[in-house]
C-alpha cells in the first residue's frame, strides 16, 4: 500500500489560509487520498477524501495534483479550533487497512 | 445519537490479568475497527472487520485478540497484558466500501478513546 510523508509541525496564522501539504508518490491508480484530523487526544474526525478530481467540502478544500502524487489540505480561515493533527491517508478503492502515519500537527496563532 | 463508543474510558491493570474493551456503534456500520496510538508513531491498525464473523489482522496484531458476533459490537481482548500494550486505543467504525466508483458514505467515525496502562 502507498505511503503518504507530510511535514511534522506547521503554523498558520488565525484567519488565515492553512495550506498542508502531503506527499503520495507511490499512490496506485484506484487509491484514494483521505484527511483525517485529531484534536488533542479525541477520535479522529473526517475532513475530506478524493480520487482525482480536487473536491470542497464546508470544512475544506482538497488539491490534488494532476500525477496524483501530492495534494494539499486547505482550510481557507482557519481558526484557533483547528489546531490540531491532521493525517493524509492513501486508501485504495474497498481497501480494509488504514495507514495514518504521524501527521502534520497544526498550531493556529492568534 | 449516532456514536462510537468504548468502555472504559480509562484502565490501569497490571501484567498477565486478562481484560477486554468494549466497543459499540448504533450506526449499522459492517466496517469496524480498533487503533492504537503512541508518541511518535500514530495511528496504527491492530485488527479490522468487514462484517460478522469475519475478522483480520491490521499492522500490529500481536498481543490482541477481538471478535465480532453482532453487527453492533467489536470488542478488544488482551488475554495477557503486557507493559508494552501501555497506549490510547480508538475503535473506528464505517460502512463497508462497496467498490462503485465514488466512495460514499465510508468514512470512519471514531469512538472518544481508552487509555490503558499496564504495570
Amino acid at each position: 500500500d502507498a505511503k503518504t510523508t507530510q511535514p511534522t509541525s506547521m503554523d498558520c496564522a488565525e484567519g488565515r489560509a492553512a495550506n498542508l501539504p502531503c506527499n503520495h508518490s507511490t499512490i496506485s491508480g484506484n487509491e484514494y487520498v483521505y484527511w483525517y484530523r485529531q484534536i488533542h487526544s479525541q477520535g479522529p474526525q473526517y475532513i475530506i477524501h478524493g480520487l482525482k478530481n480536487n473536491e470542497t467540502n464546508e470544512m475544506a478544500s482538497l488539491i490534488i495534483t494532476e500525477d496524483r502524487k501530492s495534494s494539499t489540505l486547505i482550510l481557507p480561515h482557519a481558526t484557533l479550533r483547528d489546531t490540531a493533527v491532521y493525517y493524509c491517508i492513501v486508501r485504495p478503492a474497498m481497501g480494509n487497512q488504514f495507514y495514518f502515519g504521524t501527521g502534520t500537527s497544526l498550531t493556529v496563532i492568534p | 445519537e449516532a456514536q462510537v463508543t468504548q468502555n472504559p474510558r480509562y484502565l490501569i491493570t497490571v501484567t498477565g490479568k486478562k481484560l477486554t474493551v468494549t466497543c459499540s456503534q448504533n450506526m449499522n456500520h459492517e466496517y469496524m475497527s480498533w487503533y492504537r496510538q503512541d508518541p511518535g508513531l500514530g495511528l496504527r491498525q491492530i485488527y479490522y472487520s468487514m462484517n460478522v464473523e469475519v475478522t483480520d489482522k491490521g499492522d500490529v496484531p500481536e498481543g490482541y485478540k477481538v471478535s465480532r458476533k453482532e453487527k453492533r459490537n467489536f470488542p478488544l481482548i488482551l488475554e495477557s497484558p503486557s507493559p508494552n500494550q501501555t497506549s490510547l486505543y480508538f475503535c473506528a467504525s464505517s460502512f463497508r466500501d462497496r467498490g462503485h466508483g465514488r466512495e460514499e458514505g465510508n468514512e470512519q467515525f471514531f469512538g472518544p478513546g481508552t487509555r490503558l496502562t499496564v504495570l
